[in-house]
């Protein structure tokens, strides 16, 4: 399994209260990638970097920001946590490739936030 | 924009029966397309993916798929189903320019004894 690490892995706060999500890679890996995952929606980007300090806003950005100082942390941050923002959200990685191609993502085990 | 179908919220199969669950795409070019399934709890794994060459892709789990261009579709197929099959599988396609994907939004399948 690559090397990938979120914390916490459930967490339960307030309307209003800023929420920091971290993940943690160990395989040097490029892209880095933030999803929320929703019945009936399945996985729906948030931002993803890719590389240090470089960073873009996927479909559903609005509310969350995100950071990368180094290469194997990504942070994502509710500046003010809505009860909207209850989900399941999952860090994904995956490698640059040579010319026009693709590489899979992987993904980490989850956080869980509920949002009161 | 790139974009993925799967028609089937849910899915219920018998145990040992055969299994296809679909997956459409909506692309201009020859796409990049992965299929993952997710166990209850649990993170994404790949099970298999498509980039060029054979339209019939072997992956893991005894899992494979079928990409045909004429149809726009990607569908995923096992010839006999076991009871650790129970999961969600998400059908994706790889957008145009950028290291991102694009997510179906999931079949839940269920294995009856």
């Amino acid at each position: 399994d690559a090397g990938i690490t979120q914390s916490p892995r459930h967490k339960v706060t307030e309307t209003g209260t800023p929420v920091t999500l971290r993940c943690h890679q160990t395989e040097n890996h490029r892209y880095m990638y933030w999803y929320r995952q929703d019945p009936g929606h399945g996985l729906r980007l948030i931002h993803y970097s890719y590389g240090v300090k470089d960073t873009d806003k996927g479909e559903v950005s609005d509310g969350y920001s995100v950071s990368r100082s180094k290469t194997e942390d990504f942070l994502l941050t509710l500046e003010s946590a809505t009860s909207s923002q209850t989900s399941v959200y999952f860090c994904a990685i995956s490698d640059r490739t040579g010319g026009r191609g693709y590489n899979e993502q992987f993904f980490g085990p989850g956080t869980r936030l509920t949002v009161l | 924009a790139q974009s993925v179908t799967q028609p089937d919220i849910h899915i219920t199969v018998s145990e040992g029966a055969s299994l296809e669950l679909r997956c459409n795409y909506s692309y201009g070019a020859t796409p990049y397309l992965f299929w993952y399934v997710q166990s209850p709890g649990q993170g994404l794994q790949l099970l298999l993916k498509y980039f060029s060459g054979d339209t019939l892709v072997q992956g893991i789990k005894g899992f494979e798929a079928e990409f045909k261009r004429s149809q726009s579709s990607f569908n995923l197929r096992k010839p006999s189903v076991h009871w650790s099959d129970a999961a969600e599988y998400f059908c994706a396609v790889g957008v145009e320019g950028a290291q991102k994907l694009v997510f179906g939004q999931g079949t839940r399948l269920t294995i009856n004894p």
